[in-house]
């Protein structure tokens, strides 16, 4: 079975300061992992994906993210934390062999707070 | 624009007083499906469909029923909502043509009293 493990429920950073974000995967096939951002009171935005190809991604609003198979991770990273990036984040996990396999699974979230 | 859309956003019911939560999609994809989001649990699949008329369960079916009529509507219902059905739901959809993206609508705040 797939599984998604984001081991920090809050993460705090200065603004200005470079900010990760842990995720760590399982999966039995090759597979597509997701960042998704959600603010309060708002859905889930997407933020980035890894299908193939380069192990660094770039996404929205100069987030980056790296996949890295030997360890099984994909940290979300950016250079510099906003006020603005304060927000609840979430790692997922689709195996695309798996049957119904654009299921996601996810993480349980990391609450970002970025102090001014 | 493209969007995935449901209504309601917010609603406070009774137990056992059956409700419908729509959803629809305006981007002609066949891959739709339900979360429900709890606190320190993240989200969690319910239920999906691969297209037209073929819907699955997915973690957590239990209260829950779906139809797909149409390719852009669907929706969920709660034959008997019971308080522990008290969550956020988002509805999302996804084809091979999003580049395997997942695209969510706003959430719907359900609580049952």
């Amino acid at each position: 079975a797939q599984s998604v493990a984001q081991p920090e429920d809050q993460v705090n950073v200065a603004e200005g300061n470079p900010l990760t974000v842990k995720c760590t995967y399982s999966v039995s096939g090759n597979p597509y992992l997701f960042w998704y951002v959600q603010y309060p009171n708002r859905g889930l935005q997407f933020l980035l994906k890894y299908i193939t190809g380069d192990n660094l991604v770039k996404g929205s609003y100069g987030f980056e993210a790296e996949f890295n198979k030997s360890q099984t991770s994909f940290h979300l990273k950016k250079p510099s934390a906003l006020v603005s990036d304060s927000a609840l984040y979430f790692c997922a996990v689709r195996d695309p062999l798996k049957a119904g396999s654009y299921q996601l699974t996810f993480g349980k979230g990391t609450k970002l707070s970025v102090i001014p | 624009e493209a969007q995935v859309t449901q209504n309601p956003r917010y609603l406070i019911t009774v137990t056992g007083k059956k409700l419908t939560v729509t959803c629809s999609q305006n981007m002609n994809h066949e891959y739709m499906s339900w979360y429900r989001q709890d606190p320190g649990l993240g989200l969690r699949q319910i239920y999906y469909s691969m297209n037209v008329e073929v819907t699955d369960k997915g973690d957590v079916p239990e209260g829950y029923k779906v139809s797909r009529k149409e390719k852009r509507n669907f929706p969920l219902i709660l034959e008997s909502p019971s308080p522990n059905q008290t969550s956020l739901y988002f509805c999302a959809s996804s084809s091979r043509s999003s580049g395997n993206t997942i695209y969510f609508g706003e959430g719907s705040w359900l609580t049952v009293v």
